[in-house]
């Protein structure tokens, strides 16, 4: 079965600094899309940023990156210049890619902290 | 453009009973997928409809339905609610589907199961 794990349920980061979210998944497909939801206290959730599995160049938006390691099923969210909006709950989540029928698959999420 | 919306934001039922819930999607759009969130099993993916038919689908029982109709706005049904359905329920449109790079999410439906 296809899943997702984020190992950090909560992290803290100062403003201004860089933080990086966890991400590790499992399949034994080779097509597919990884993705980072962002959820801020009682307001809407957000795509962050999307990767395609075939694509070895890390996807990028503004201050959010991502580390995509294939072989690792490894795909953690790097976020720059931390911003006190940056607080909320961020999903990491896994689509197979074609086919039908598929399941958007979501981990437990991390709770990101940014301190002033 | 107008959002995503969601109706009703708020909604009280009794187990047992059935409930529809509704969203409208960004115009121009022709994706609807729902989500249900809950504090136990986090944020769980239902099912996504394009063009009318249903594309892809989550582990949910027969007792979840969606459809959509020809203008894209989209219901969900749950059939005989138990305690657990209570949930937030969300909802995203996207010109091409839940795969693509554009996203965008309602403010969700809290249903509470009494």
């Amino acid at each position: 079965a296809q899943t997702v794990t984020q190992s950090q349920p909560e992290m803290s980061v100062q403003e201004a600094e860089t933080v990086t979210l966890s991400c590790t998944y499992d399949t034994s497909e080779n097509n597919y899309y990884l993705f980072w939801y962002k959820q801020p206290p009682s307001r809407q959730m957000i795509l962050v940023i999307r990767q395609e599995a075939y694509k070895q160049q890390n996807a990028t938006e503004n201050r959010f990156s991502v580390n995509f390691q294939k072989a690792a099923k490894s795909f953690s969210l790097k976020i720059s210049d931390s911003q006190l909006g940056d607080t909320a709950m961020y999903f990491c989540a896994f689509i197979e890619r074609g086919g039908s029928q598929g399941n958007l698959i979501f981990g437990k999420g991390t709770k990101l902290s940014v301190k002033p | 453009k107008a959002g995503v919306t969601q109706t009703p934001r708020y909604l009280i039922k009794t187990r047992g009973q059935q409930v529809t819930l509704s969203c409208s999607p960004i115009s121009g759009h022709r994706s609807v997928s729902w989500y249900q969130q809950t504090p136990g099993q986090g944020l769980q993916f239902l099912f996504e409809y394009f063009s009318e038919t249903q594309r892809n689908k989550g582990n949910f029982p027969g007792r979840f339905s969606g459809r959509q109709f020809s203008n894209s706005r989209s219901e969900m049904n749950v059939s005989t609610l138990e305690l657990g359905d209570s949930a937030l329920y969300l909802c995203a449109s996207s010109p091409t589907g839940i795969a693509a790079n554009e996203q965008y999410f309602g403010p969700g439906t809290r249903l509470t199961v009494t």
